[in-house]
């Protein structure tokens, strides 16, 4: 009964490879959004939709691509991955929009390490 | 500018030892306060949820409270199992995340 679910949570790739993260939401949630952790725990927002559409697309290399196929889901693609893609990336959805008060329940998060 | 600081960075507690973590924001009409805990190798879990000053809201040995400035995480007689870092995190005209802070709890 995984509320946030994302796969796969370790990934090991090599430099120039492109990747792909899958979340999945069983909420039923209308916003979904990709974070970024960094080594000092610091979590930015890349993405976020709601109902599909693109809501927030922060200052991200364009090497990142979010695609929703509908609302209970998120992916992430990564083209031509650099060594400083290296993070933890976490899916999260909330009812509605985090910044209208609602809260933000997370995924257990991905471990990408570029090499 | 919206701005979301905590402090301190870490702390370490011997179990017992009650405490507080602080979280101070800035932020043009809050919506909403947030406090997570996240253990190694998982996500931020929901702790609680504040909307206007003067609330308050309690979980096991933790305690929530919310001023027009800042909130506390008040931990109150702690074990070794409370450790992980807390993040607070704000609704304003985005959502901000804070720092975090690392509590270790020694036995």
């Amino acid at each position: 009964d995984t509320a946030v679910s994302q796969t796969p949570k370790y990934l090991v790739t090599q430099m120039g490879n492109d990747k792909s993260i899958k979340c999945e939401q069983n909420l039923g949630h209308d916003t979904m959004y990709w974070y970024k952790q960094d080594s000092k725990k610091f979590l930015k927002i890349m993405f976020s939709y709601n109902n599909k559409e693109l809501i927030i697309n922060e200052t991200v290399p364009n090497r990142f691509s979010p695609k929703s196929p509908d609302k209970a889901h998120l992916n992430l693609h990564i083209n031509s991955l650099e060594l400083g893609d290296s993070a933890v990336y976490f899916c999260a959805s909330s009812q509605d929009r985090a910044r209208r008060g609602n809260t933000i329940y997370f995924g257990e998060g991905s471990w990408l390490t570029v090499v | 500018e919206d701005q979301v600081t905590q402090s301190p960075e870490a702390l370490r507690l011997q179990e017992g030892e009650s405490s507080s973590l602080n979280c101070s924001y800035t932020v043009s009409g809050l919506r909403g306060l947030f406090w997570y805990r996240q253990d190694p190798g998982k996500g931020p879990e929901f702790l609680f949820t504040l909307y206007s000053a003067g609330e308050e809201k309690e979980k096991e040995r933790l305690k929530a409270t919310l001023t027009k400035k800042e909130s506390f995480l008040h931990i109150t007689a702690p074990k070794p199992e409370d450790s992980a870092t807390y993040l607070c995190a704000v609704a304003g005209n985005q959502f901000y995340f804070g720092t975090g802070t690392s509590l270790t709890v020694i036995p």
